[in-house]
């Protein structure tokens, strides 16, 4: 199976700062990443597929890029209701994996 | 609009076997490249993929928990039919149904269900 890594298990921003998230699979993925954002109680929902198109819908503050196998989230002008967890998925191959998550609160 | 919804069990025994029905509409099963999945989610962990089925009637599990899955679907009734056997407490979580589709390649998780959160204890 792929593993997939991410970084930070979770960070404290303030309202309008840009943040970033890295996540790595464990071999190549070509650009078949997805991040998603859960809030409690809530399931998950698409931001980015393919690496760096944004689902339609999603605020223009949120983008993907990649380099190789490493891949970024990154969240410009963070506001109130971008408080939740991030997770990065392949959809590379059979059995799809998630990253660890990581939880973003606004100090 | 595409919706899907998770009905099943609430509570569960140990060593019983979970039988979980996702209905869905607003999409067909038999449309090329129309794909279900299943995940579940422990409470605080990330989610975990847990099977899915595709149009074609293809079939695929994760490689940890395959030989206790079953998917099936009765595209006609537009449901998807996860059952999990030999339940553990450990399985306690949150299930989701979820689409996604096949274009040259797997596309994310683009709708999901709200979740049944499914308890295994005796």
């Amino acid at each position: 199976d792929i593993q997939m890594t991410q970084s930070p298990s979770s960070l404290s921003a303030s309202v309008g700062d840009r943040v970033t998230i890295t996540c790595r699979a464990s071999q190549s993925i070509r650009n078949n990443l997805n991040w998603y954002q859960q809030k409690p109680g809530i399931a998950p929902k698409v931001l980015i597929f393919a690496a760096s198109s944004l689902q339609s819908g999603v605020p223009s503050r949120f983008s993907g890029n990649r380099s190789e196998n490493d891949f970024s989230l990154t969240i410009m002008d963070l506001q109130p209701d971008d408080s939740a967890s991030y997770y990065c998925q392949q959809s590379y191959s059979t059995p799809f994996t998630f990253g660890p998550g990581t939880k973003v609160h606004l100090k | 609009q595409v919706t899907l919804r998770e009905s099943g069990p609430a509570l569960v025994k140990p060593t019983q076997t979970l039988t979980l029905t996702c209905t869905f509409s607003g999409f067909s099963l038999n449309t090329s490249g129309m794909c279900v999945s299943w995940v579940r989610q422990s409470p605080g962990k990330a989610p975990e993929w847990l099977a899915l089925i595709d149009w074609d009637d293809d079939k695929y599990y994760s490689t940890s928990l395959k030989t206790r899955l079953t998917i099936s679907k009765d595209a006609s009734k537009n449901q998807v039919v996860l059952t999990m056997t030999n339940l553990d407490p450990v399985d306690t979580g949150t299930y989701y149904c979820a689409r996604n589709r096949f274009s040259s390649n797997w596309l994310p998780l683009d709708s999901w269900g709200q979740g049944t959160l499914v308890t295994v204890s005796s």
